[in-house]
């Protein structure tokens, strides 16, 4: 059973660098989304991908901030310039084509710390 | 806005006490609401969706039901390894993401 599969997991990073992760998605899931958590709260949207075009950004997701999914199949999501702030999860998600009732399955997550 | 409020922050139980979670939303148009399950350090575990008012569903120990204003996951007779963080989540408002509540956590003592 292949789930969404996110990489890394964990990674430390100093403030200023860049960090990028990557997400595959369920197979033929056209609906690919990326949120962050960060401790005692609850997942935040920050966008989503119809195939390869991005159709929605959440005002969360500031300049310093920009996601691909060349192809339509894997995303990544590039921070630039990283600040202690950004320290969270990142969750990617995926779900089949359809309205937004559909059920959408969640990675393990990609746990960022700015020192 | 969507707006999702969940109650308690945190419940601490015995094994086997029967309690219910409970899940108030604000939404324009519900198109599902959903109930993840998650463990530390790991991503939300999808565990139900409901879509309409007065629909229930059933997993194991786990049930949720589904009003106009409210949902409810009852955890009947539970165990140390239902110990988690439940989070509820709505999709509607002509949004495509999901707006979360903070969650509840819940910690099951043998």
């Amino acid at each position: 059973d292949t789930g969404v599969s996110q990489d890394p997991r964990h990674k430390i990073t100093k403030r200023g660098q860049n960090v990028t992760f990557r997400c595959d998605p369920i197979s033929e899931h056209n609906r690919l989304y990326w949120y962050r958590q960060t401790l005692g709260q609850g997942p935040e949207f920050l966008t989503y991908f119809q195939n390869e075009a991005q159709l929605e950004k959440s005002r969360l997701l500031s300049d310093r901030f920009s996601a691909e999914r060349p192809k339509g199949s894997f995303s990544t999501l590039e921070i630039q310039r990283t600040e202690q702030g950004d320290s969270a999860m990142y969750l990617c998600a995926s779900t089949p084509q359809g309205d937004s009732g559909n059920t959408i399955y969640f990675g393990e997550g990609s746990w960022l710390t700015v020192v | 806005e969507d707006q999702v409020t969940q109650s308690p922050e945190a419940l601490r139980l015995q094994e086997g006490e029967s309690s219910s979670l409970n899940c108030s939303y604000t939404v324009s148009g519900l198109r599902g609401l959903f109930w993840y399950r998650q463990d530390p350090g790991k991503g939300p575990e999808f565990l139900f969706t409901l879509y309409s008012a007065g629909e229930e569903k059933e997993k194991e120990r786990l049930k949720a039901t589904l009003t106009k204003k409210e949902s409810f996951l009852h955890i009947t007779a539970p165990k140390p390894e239902d110990s988690a963080t439940y989070l509820c989540a709505v999709a509607g408002g002509g949004a495509d993401g999901l707006t979360f509540g903070k969650g509840t956590h819940l910690i099951i003592q043998p």
